[in-house]
């Protein structure tokens, strides 16, 4: 079975400090996908990013990048300098190659200070 | 490009009825699924249609159906509605089987009396 384990359950930081989430993952398949979503007041699930389980090239885009590890199974995502849009509550999760079905860890509530 | 869209936004049911609810997906995805949230439970996959036939289906009761359409709309169903019911449904869209970038809509608010 898979699960995705976010253990930070809410974080609070003041603006232009930086933040990582952590999300760590569990599944017997070799060939899986992991995601990032963002969560707004608003309630839409906005994609962050998708990454492959063949590649475990960090990403930078922009403010925000992402350290995949497989060795250790964990997927965090880091966002440098934060600002107050940065608000939201973020999801980790996970799908395998034969279903799209996205099991989700139990996200991270980041508030930004100004 | 328009997004996900669901309606309605928001909806009051008593137990013991039923509701649908609707989503129309992004312009050319032919994929849709559905997820529930709640605060005890998080997100949680229903089910995913693709041409018109369920393809993966989540651990939820016969209670939860649903359909899609020849134009990818799809709607679900939640018959005899229980307290525990209420929750945010979300929808997602993607592009097809080969593809599972799924993005989602602002959901329905259901509240269940």
């Amino acid at each position: 079975a898979q699960k995705v384990t976010q253990a930070q359950t809410e974080i609070s930081v003041v603006e232009k400090e930086d933040v990582t989430l952590d999300c760590v993952y569990e599944t017997r398949d070799t060939t899986y996908y992991l995601f990032w979503y963002k969560q707004p007041p608003s309630g839409e699930l906005v994609f962050l990013i998708r990454r492959n389980s063949f590649d475990e090239q960090n990403e930078i885009s922009g403010r925000y990048s992402w350290n995949f590890q497989k060795s250790t199974s964990s997927f965090n995502f880091t966002i440098t300098a934060s600002q107050v849009v940065d608000s939201a509550v973020y999801f980790c999760a996970l799908s395998d190659t034969g279903r799209r079905a996205l099991t989700f860890g139990s996200g991270t509530r980041l508030q930004v200070q100004p | 490009k328009a997004g996900v869209t669901q309606t309605p936004r928001y909806l009051i049911k008593t137990r013991g009825q039923q509701v649908t609810l609707s989503c129309s997906p992004i312009s050319g995805h032919r994929s849709v699924s559905w997820y529930q949230q709640t605060p005890g439970q998080g997100l949680q996959f229903l089910f995913e249609y693709f041409s018109e036939t369920q393809r993966n289906k989540g651990n939820f009761p016969g209670r939860f159906s649903g359909r899609q359409f020849s134009n990818s709309r799809s709607e679900m169903n939640v018959s005899t509605l229980e307290l525990g019911d209420s929750a945010l449904y979300l929808c997602a869209s993607s592009l097809g089987p080969r593809e599972n970038i799924q993005y989602f809509g602002a959901g329905t608010r259901l509240s269940v009396l």
